[in-house]
């Protein structure tokens, strides 16, 4: 079975500039959620999709984030404009029903600000 | 306001002796709990999930606890290896109908042959 599919794996930005990241969650996978891990910490949720539906969006820094899952497949998180603090690792994750089902993540993208 | 700890950030453990790690949480009601491994450069992996009406869940030579009285998890390694060298990330659900993770920070784990 192949896992969750994410792109790019690295990017370095300047300050203010945007970016996206790509997620491809495991086929028949209904959930899919953007976690934020900055260096030292554990992963930290930012939004979370129901097929194609937002189920909860209460962490997601509405003002430069934004999140979308057309079709109820692949996903894409932008940040624009971006900020230092923004810098950390953007993990997808996928699980077939809930969070009670495994969750399953990518590997994730590393975002460097500058 | 709602924490989870995880007992202190590395832990060094002789080859072959069994590891305990410690998730403690507080102002939390978890309708469950999950351990995740996560190695360098790469996303989480799941290993368990205990419910909160299960005392004790096992799998190969690990082994979760979960205490809602004492609101704490521990989750133990037998037979400890160089491989299994790792962090490991506490996560319970979030409640209140979402059912996203809230994650710990890790224990970062040492086996030393």
């Amino acid at each position: 079975e192949a896992g969750v599919a994410q792109s790019p794996r690295y990017k370095i930005i300047e300050k203010r500039q945007s970016v996206a990241f790509w997620c491809n969650p495991i086929s028949g996978h209904a959930t899919l959620y953007w976690y934020q891990q900055i260096l030292g910490q554990g992963p930290k949720l930012l939004i979370q999709f129901q097929n194609n539906g937002v189920v909860d969006d209460s962490q997601l820094p509405k003002d430069r984030f934004s999140a979308e899952r057309l079709k109820g497949v692949d996903s894409t998180l932008k940040i624009q404009p971006a900020k230092l603090e923004d810098s950390a690792v953007y993990l997808c994750a996928s699980t077939l029903r809930d969070s009670l089902s495994q969750a399953f993540f990518g590997q994730g993208t590393r975002l460097t600000v500058v | 306001s709602q924490k989870i700890e995880q007992n202190s950030e590395a832990l060094n453990i002789q080859e072959g002796k069994t590891a305990t790690l410690t998730c403690n949480y507080t102002n939390y009601s978890p309708a469950y709990l999950q351990w995740y491994r996560q190695d360098p450069g790469r996303g989480p992996v799941f290993l368990l999930l205990i419910r909160e009406n299960e005392k004790e869940k096992r799998k190969e030579r690990l082994k979760v606890t979960f205490d809602t009285t004492l609101k704490q998890s521990l989750f133990h390694i037998t037979a400890s290896q160089p491989a299994d060298s790792a962090t490991y990330l506490c996560a319970l659900d979030k409640g209140g109908g979402a059912d996203g993770l809230t994650f710990g920070k890790g224990t970062h784990l040492i086996i030393q042959p």
